[in-house]
């Protein structure tokens, strides 16, 4: 069975250090990973994807993600946090039926 | 914004009445979903739609059911509110290709009484 687990319910970060939100997973077959953002009272927007290719995907806003096949993780990072950058994150896997796995959610708090 | 608008935004019922949600979407993507939103719990799936009446149940499939009668709409029912149904729904739609993220809705926030 396809699941995601993100380790951290919250990650505190001071502005301008590099954040990293963690995600493992586990799925039969080649995974196809996501990361999404939620702010307040909206629905979730996609960030970037790994597909297959080059193990580090980058995405909106300035967002990358390392894809590590032996770990069976897919860790969000950003070089440098901004204030705006505070929301929930969730990380998915999508199996071979179309349907999408989530995690519980990761809060990144920015603070200035 | 992908054009996916859910109805209502928000709705106060009482225990025992029955409830359904809305979803329309402008993008004809075949694959929609309909997610409950809890603390701790992520997003849950409770039914998807791979096309026009054909459906299937998620995780938390108890006590909802779901209709999908034109390819732009998806209704989510449930037949009598329980008040461990109060949550935040989720709409979703995405492509038939493997490696298309979801889209969603802003979410329909629902209280049972």
């Amino acid at each position: 069975a396809q699941s995601v687990a993100q380790p951290e319910d919250q990650v505190n970060v001071a502005e301008g250090n590099p954040l990293t939100v963690k995600c493992t997973y586990s799925v039969s077959g080649n995974p196809y990973l996501f990361w999404y953002v939620q702010y307040p009272n909206r629905g979730l927007q996609f960030l970037l994807k790994y597909i297959t290719g080059d193990n580090l995907v980058k995405g909106s806003y300035g967002f990358e993600a390392e894809f590590n096949k032996s770990q069976t993780s897919f860790h969000l990072k950003k070089p440098s946090a901004l204030v705006s950058d505070s929301a929930l994150y969730f990380c998915a896997v999508r199996d071979n039926f179309n349907k999408f796995y989530f995690g519980s959610g990761t809060k990144l708090n920015v603070k200035p | 914004d992908a054009g996916i608008t859910q109805s209502p935004r928000h709705k106060v019922t009482e225990t025992g009445t029955p409830v359904t949600l809305r979803c329309h979407q402008t993008e004809n993507h075949r694959y929609m979903y309909w997610y409950r939103q809890d603390p701790g719990h992520g997003l849950r799936l409770i039914h998807y739609s791979y096309g026009v009446k054909d459906t299937d149940k998620g995780e938390v499939s108890d006590g909802y059911s779901v209709s999908r009668s034109k390819t732009e709409d998806f209704l989510l029912t449930l037949e009598s509110a329980t008040s461990s149904q109060t949550s935040v729904y989720f709409c979703a739609i995405s492509e038939e290709m493997g490696d298309q993220p979801q889209h969603f809705g802003d979410g329909t926030r629902l209280s049972i009484l």
